[in-house]
């Protein structure tokens, strides 16, 4: 059975660094048949799909255009897990974060942690 | 990208009623290997969502088979036959055929 399970700080202020963490059991973040990925929720915006990583021979990383300049997603197998950094953040970044798993075969987000709301405020 | 639909923000179902959530997708999500890419979750309150659905009509492990979906290429509709108070909650249909995956803006079930 996977689980994933995030962590990191619920209140971020304006201009600073967003970082999450998801730390993976029952599978591994270098696992070739899965992408990691960081999507997040908030009333304005819905559910949106922020970026991935996954490695195939390589380690590949894909980031959604909204926030492409702004996202760092990081995969550390020494700890099996991967990270989000979502830098210049704004009150509009306030949103439940969610970590889920992807199947390359399956075509679907399976697994997902349990949710982090992150507010950006002074 | 993609743009999800759903034509719906809330369906208001007696229990034992059956219940349809409708969906569209700016373009067909048929693969030339006859998959569609169509992912239906629930989002129970205070929860993460729940896979119930994916690719097009197949039920997830665990999902009753009240639940089923019709439609294809670009429009297609969520059917539960009997609606029970368990199945309150978000719907939202989502397209893996191509980053950015993108999600309807959900359709809340309320028990009336």
């Amino acid at each position: 059975q996977v689980h994933l399970r995030q962590s990191g700080p619920g209140l971020v202020k304006p201009s600073q660094t967003l970082s999450l963490t998801c730390a993976i059991s029952g599978d591994s973040v270098s696992s070739d048949s899965v992408a990691w990925n960081w999507i997040r929720q908030s009333p304005s915006r819905g559910l949106e799909w922020l970026g991935r990583t996954y490695y195939m021979s390589k380690w590949n990383y894909h980031y959604a255009v909204s926030v492409q300049s702004r996202i760092t997603i990081s995969p550390d197998t020494s700890k099996n897990q991967f990270s989000l950094q979502l830098n210049s953040v704004t009150p509009e970044d306030t949103a439940v974060y969610y970590c889920a798993r992807w199947g390359h075969t399956q075509y679907y987000f399976d697994y997902w942690g349990q949710g982090t709301l992150v507010t950006v405020s002074s | 990208d993609i743009v999800m639909s759903q034509s719906s923000l809330s369906v208001p179902v007696t229990p034992g009623e059956p219940a349809s959530i409708s969906c569209r997708s700016s373009q067909s999500l048929l693969k030339s290997n006859g998959n569609t890419h169509l992912n239906w979750y629930l989002q129970k309150p205070g929860q993460s969502p729940q896979l119930l659905i994916y690719l097009g009509s197949n039920r997830a492990s665990g999902v009753p088979d009240r639940f089923s979906v019709s439609g294809s290429g670009t429009d297609f509709t969520l059917k539960i036959s009997r609606v029970e108070a368990e199945d309150v909650g978000v719907y939202y249909c989502m397209q893996g055929l191509q980053t950015p995956h993108t999600f309807g803006q959900g359709t809340k079930l309320e028990i009336k």
